[in-house]
């Protein structure tokens, strides 16, 4: 089945800088998510984002379907933004959602 | 509109226990996923369901089982509990099987 790699496992940055997190697929994909899980283990979905460029305020994704990867880009990283970003990707059946083992972030002021 | 919402938020049960979790769909979603999240991994799918019917499943034993109801919640049923099903199990609705997932806040499951 498919495999999802994050890179990097973990990033610590001051407030202020920016970030760039890595996700790698194994195999072409349909449907490609990005998640922030909050402290409390909620996922909040940042971006459902299968090919192309998104832009949410100081965030945004861009994902090449024909190279098998994706980049969520963080800029001006506030320490709110900590915890830890998952992305995940559709099995061959469209059904299962494959994570990543995720990208700890910590924000320090 | 209200999003999805999960029943209870934590639980502890004994080695051999059965346990019930509930999950709401958001408005308008048809599809329900479960998984489950053990400690420092991401989450792993246990099966979804789409208009009442299971359409996949990753691999867990029988003893996880699960139904949708006809307004689209679901429940999941875990029997003979072990200590390795201590996890945060998260639920998640879409408006079809193929389509973007929203998640739940999770119930924490702990086994003694």
């Amino acid at each position: 089945g498919i495999q999802v790699e994050q890179s990097p496992p973990d990033l610590i940055l001051q407030e202020g800088a920016n970030s760039t997190l890595r996700c790698n697929f194994s195999d072409s994909v349909n449907n490609l998510q990005w998640f922030h899980q909050n402290p409390w283990g909620q996922l909040i979905n940042l971006f459902y984002i299968p090919s192309g460029t998104k832009q949410n305020g100081r965030l945004s994704a861009t994902t090449v379907a024909t190279e098998r990867y994706s980049l969520l880009y963080i800029s001006s990283s506030q320490t709110t933004d900590s915890g830890v970003y998952f992305c995940a990707a559709y099995n061959q059946a469209g059904t299962a959602l494959i994570f990543g083992k995720g990208t700890t972030l910590s924000v320090s002021s | 509109e209200t999003g999805v919402t999960q029943s209870p938020t934590h639980l502890i049960k004994t080695r051999g226990q059965q346990v019930t979790l509930r999950c709401s769909s958001q408005s308008g979603h048809n599809t329900v996923s479960w998984y489950q999240q053990a400690l420092g991994q991401g989450p792993q799918f246990i099966f979804q369901y789409y208009r009442e019917e299971e359409n996949g499943r990753g691999n867990f034993p029988p003893r996880f089982s699960g139904l949708q109801f006809p307004n689209y919640s679901s429940e999941l049923n875990v029997n003979a509990l072990e200590l390795d099903d201590s996890a945060l199990y998260l639920c998640a609705s879409s408006p079809s099987p193929h389509n973007e997932q929203f998640f739940g806040p999770g119930t924490r499951l702990t086994v003694l």
